[in-house]
């Protein structure tokens, strides 16, 4: 199984900066790893697939980036609403994988 | 707008089984693959289980090959997951989920609780 290693577990940002959070894989996963948002009361939110793809309706201060087996989900300009856990996920084989997910609080 | 809302959780024994079922709106449910992942308490999110568009291709993580079955019914656009020979590791959330575009999920439901416990 292709191991996700997620960083930092916790963060802490103000509004208006701008974060990183990490993904590293066992192996190589070419471009195929996605990011989702968690928050309580929420669905799960798909952010970017194929690495560095933004969904649809998804603000464009997020982006992705890396491929191979180092990811990185950057967040520019935080909103209030950006605060929570986020999750890579990768998408190259079964078993899918997650990583371990980032928590994103205010500071 | 697309909806996925799970139901059919709760309580339960191990050893025991028990049927969830997700009830799809707001898109063409036979065109799309569709999946369950789970969270068991306080941990991350962890697929389960993987069904393609039509029924004919299933895929299982190990731990739960042979005791679980994903099946969908498309004239109802409803998925299911058969779970039997619970175990008390089985507990978590599960989330119904849309595969998106290649081995992603691009909508989630809210998820059903499963408590397996004696």
């Amino acid at each position: 199984d292709v191991q996700m290693t997620q960083s930092p577990y916790n963060l802490a940002a103000s509004p208006g900066e701008s974060v990183s959070i990490n993904c590293k894989a066992s192996k190589s996963i070419s471009k195929y790893l996605a990011w989702f948002q968690q928050k309580p009361g929420k669905t799960n939110k798909l952010l970017i697939y194929d690495g560095s793809t933004l969904q649809s309706g998804i603000p464009s201060r997020f982006s992705g980036s890396g491929s191979g087996t180092d990811f990185t989900l950057t967040i520019r300009s935080l909103e209030p609403e950006d605060f929570g856990l986020y999750y890579c996920q990768q998408q190259n084989e079964y078993p899918l994988t997650f990583g371990s997910g980032t928590k994103l609080e205010i500071k | 707008e697309v909806q996925l809302v799970e139901s059919g959780g709760g309580l339960v024994q191990p050893g025991r089984s028990m049927k969830l079922s997700c009830a799809a709106s707001g898109f063409t449910f036979s065109n799309y693959g569709m999946a369950w992942v789970r969270q068991a308490p306080t941990k991350g999110l962890e697929w389960v289980a993987t069904i393609s568009y039509d029924g004919s291709s299933t895929y299982y993580r190990d731990s739960v090959k042979g005791r679980f079955t994903i099946s969908r019914d498309n004239a109802k656009s409803t998925l299911y997951l058969q779970m039997n020979s619970l175990r008390s590791e089985d507990t978590a959330t599960y989330y119904c989920a849309r595969a998106g575009y290649g081995y992603t999920f691009d909508y989630w439901g809210q998820g059903v609780m499963v408590i397996v416990s004696s």
